[in-house]
């Protein structure tokens, strides 16, 4: 079974860093995309970045580019999400996905709060 | 931008059949843009329901069911449940790795 648990959210200032995890199992981690997808209080979802298996391509929303980093550590099927220079309008739940064309399989979730 | 768009609302009775829809500001939706659609209830992570056009995901009952109809895709939820009233997120690949939601519909069994 897919289990993806994200860690690492809470409170952080604008200018400072927040390092998101996304601890995966139940697949081959390598061989999938990853994304990171976020969703502000009572907005819709917002796809953020994704990364290849390899770890070799990544991609970014407009919103984060220069301000977010996604990276990935194989050996300990896990994903992450460096959060730099965050803003007030950053704050959301970031869900961590196994993406396969489309075919998401998402965690739980994790809350980032900025406050402005 | 490209504008991802899906209608606000819908309503549809127990038992009956609806239509929501996926279009694009500008431009048609077609299969290359792998349409993924997302259901997410309150306080829930979203599940995906539909793949690459019309591909259900593990699990997912064969009520739902995804195509494209005209210059959108469409999802089709035949003999609704009450347990379907959820927001419905459509996703579209637009190439060099970058996906974009749809704003979502909400829609409402009653």
């Amino acid at each position: 079974e897919v289990q993806l648990l994200e860690s690492g959210g809470g409170l952080v200032h604008p200018g400072g860093s927040l390092r998101l995890s996304c601890a995966a199992s139940g697949f081959t981690f390598s061989t999938y995309a990853m994304s990171w997808v976020r969703q502000a209080p009572g907005k819709g979802l917002e796809w953020v970045s994704s990364i290849g298996g390899s770890g070799g391509s990544t991609y970014y929303a407009d919103s984060v580019k220069g301000r977010f980093t996604i990276s990935r550590d194989n050996s300990k099927n896990t994903l992450f999400l460096q959060m730099n220079s965050p803003r007030a309008e950053d704050t959301a739940v970031y869900y961590c996905a196994r993406n396969d064309y489309g075919d998401f399989r998402w965690g739980q979730g994790t809350l980032v709060t900025v406050p402005s | 931008q490209t504008v991802v768009t899906q209608e606000p609302s819908f309503s549809v009775s127990p038992g009956g059949t609806v239509t929501l829809t996926c279009g694009l500001s500008s431009g048609s939706v077609s299969t290359s843009y792998y349409p993924s659609w997302n259901q997410q209830t309150p306080g829930q992570a979203p599940r995906t329901l539909i793949y690459s056009t019309n591909s259900r995901s593990s699990g997912v009952p064969d009520r739902f069911s995804g195509s494209i109809l005209g210059n959108k895709a469409a999802l089709t939820i035949t003999g609704a449940q009450a347990e379907d009233e959820s927001d419905y997120y459509c996703a579209l690949y637009m190439g060099r790795g970058i996906w974009v939601f749809g704003g979502g519909t909400k829609l409402t069994v009653l």
